[in-house]
């Protein structure tokens, strides 16, 4: 089946640097979606993207969609304590439905202050 | 907009006891919700699709037994752990979609802890 690979696995950052992490996919996806978990809470969507090449931004945070379709990057600029949390690409399995969404096995961040 | 609520958020109980979770979606109407399952460092894992006034659908390995579903009503969903056991010890979080081609939304959780 899809599988959805991360990197890094995990990340310790200084306050105020930049932050950047991938996501991949031996097959294509029509959709990729970004979601941030806080610890002990459910996952917050940050970002969906629909069309390859488009990047797409929320606030210090940017996303983009792989030409190839099977690859996503979402960077962070000048980080902030808050920041600190997982972070799961995702991607629905079928092209018209959000039934069923393959999660990656996530990013986790730190931020040192 | 979208926002789901779960309830409660941490469970403690004794081994055999049975556990109920509720999920709402409380600005929208989810004639689909989903539950999920996650263990410590670990990515979230799809138990079930609850679907309203049907059956629900388990993924492979979930025992429908063991984790009943019900979706009474277009915002509510819930999750009943059947005589837990220490080893059903986890986070459980649900989620619902505005509409088929909408992303999830996700609830805050519930830790479940058996002793």
């Amino acid at each position: 089946g899809q599988q959805l690979n991360q990197s890094p696995q995990s990340m310790f950052i200084q306050e105020g640097e930049d932050v950047s992490m991938n996501c991949t996919s031996s097959s294509i996806f029509n959709t990729w979606l970004w979601y941030k978990q806080d610890p002990g809470e459910g996952p917050v969507l940050l970002i969906a993207l629909y069309k390859a090449g488009e990047l797409t931004s929320n606030g210090r945070l940017t996303a983009q969609f792989g030409i190839t379709r099977k690859d996503s990057f979402l960077n962070i600029s000048a980080s902030i304590p808050s920041d600190v949390g997982i972070y799961f690409c995702a991607g629905p399995e079928k092209k018209t439905s959000y039934d069923k969404v393959i999660f990656g096995p996530g990013t986790s961040l730190s931020v040192i202050p | 907009g979208a926002v789901v609520s779960q309830h409660p958020s941490w469970v403690i109980c004794k081994s055999g006891t049975s556990v109920k979770i509720e999920c709402r979606s409380l600005d929208f109407q989810a004639t689909t919700m989903f539950w999920y399952r996650q263990f410590p460092k670990q990515s979230l894992m799809l138990m079930a699709t609850s679907n309203e006034g049907s059956k629900a659908t388990y993924e492979q390995g979930v025992e429908k037994d063991k984790f009943l579903i019900n979706h009474a009503s277009l915002t509510l969903s819930t999750l009943t752990v059947t005589s837990a056991h220490p080893e059903d010890s986890s986070f459980y979080i649900c989620s619902a979609r505005p509409a088929r081609n909408q992303p999830q939304h996700f609830g805050d959780g519930t830790r479940l802890s058996i002793l």
